[in-house]
C-alpha cells in the first residue's frame, strides 16, 4: 500500500515564476491538505481539499491556489514566486469521517532564486 | 500568532535516557494532539496521538502525558536510542475548525551513544 506521494522532489525557480506541485494521497484517503515548512520551523497549514473543493484555508495569500481531481489527487499552484516562498511543501491526506490522523508525504523542496 | 508553544528547542540525551518534550496550547477547542517525528529531508511521520479525554497514552517506547486543566502535553521517549535522533513536532487540531494541524516549532533531539 503506497503512502502519500509527491512530485517533483526538488524544484528551482526564479522570482516571478509560477510553480505546480503534485500530490497523490494514501490509498483510501479522500482529503488532502497542503503545508509549507520553512527551514527550521514547523509546518504551516495552507489549505485543505475535500470533494474537489477548498474547505479550509490558512493565512496564505491568493497567490497560493490548489485543485483536487476526481481520483483525490491534488495540485498546489504558487504564482508570482517570492524568495520567501522557498520551503519544503508537504502534502498530507486522511480519510474523512473516519479519523483525524493525517499522513504526510516526503515533500517537495522549492528553491526560489 | 503561535497557538502551540514547544520546548526545548534542542535536547541532547545519553543513550538509554528519557528525553521529555513539552508543549502548551491556548485554544481550548483543540481536541486532537498528535506528535510527529521528522528526519532530515523527509516528511513528518506520525508517532502517537492523544485526545483530551485521557491523561496518558503509551505506544511502544513513546508516551504522551496530557494535562487538560494546564493546557499542556508532553512526549516521553523511554530507553532512547541513537536512531531516535530527529526533530519532533507536537501539533493540535480542532475538528470542525477553520484550520488544519497547528504545529509547534519543533525540538531537535540528539541521542548520544
Amino acid at each position: 500500500d503506497a503512502g502519500v506521494t509527491q512530485s517533483p522532489t526538488h524544484l528551482i525557480k526564479t522570482r516571478g515564476q509560477q510553480v505546480t506541485l503534485r500530490c497523490s494521497p494514501k490509498s483510501g484517503h479522500d482529503t488532502v491538505s497542503w503545508y509549507q515548512q520553512a527551514l527550521g520551523q514547523g509546518p504551516q497549514f495552507i489549505f485543505q481539499y475535500y470533494e474537489e473543493e477548498e474547505r479550509q484555508r490558512g493565512n496564505f495569500p491568493d497567490r497560493f491556489s490548489g485543485h483536487q481531481f476526481p481520483n483525490y489527487s491534488s495540485e498546489l499552484n504558487v504564482n508570482a514566486l517570492l524568495l520567501g516562498d522557498s520551503a519544503l511543501y508537504l502534502c498530507a491526506s486522511k480519510e474523512t469521517g473516519v479519523t483525524d490522523t493525517q499522513y504526510f508525504g516526503p515533500g517537495t523542496r522549492l528553491t526560489v532564486l | 500568532q503561535q497557538q502551540v508553544k514547544q520546548s526545548p528547542q534542542s535536547l541532547i540525551v545519553q543513550k538509554g535516557g528519557i528525553p521529555i518534550i513539552n508543549c502548551a496550547y491556548e485554544n481550548t477547542a483543540f481536541d486532537y494532539f498528535p506528535w510527529y517525528q521528522q528526519f532530515p529531508g523527509k516528511g513528518p511521520a506520525l508517532l502517537i496521538a492523544i485526545r483530551p479525554d485521557v491523561s496518558e497514552k503509551k505506544e511502544g517506547r513513546f508516551t504522551i502525558s496530557f494535562n487538560k486543566s494546564a493546557k499542556q502535553f508532553s512526549l516521553h521517549i523511554m530507553d532512547s536510542q541513537p536512531g531516535d535522533s530527529a526533530t519532533y513536532f507536537c501539533a493540535a487540531f480542532e475538528r470542525g475548525g477553520a484550520d488544519g494541524l497547528t504545529f509547534g516549532k519543533g525540538t531537535h533531539l540528539i541521542i548520544q551513544p
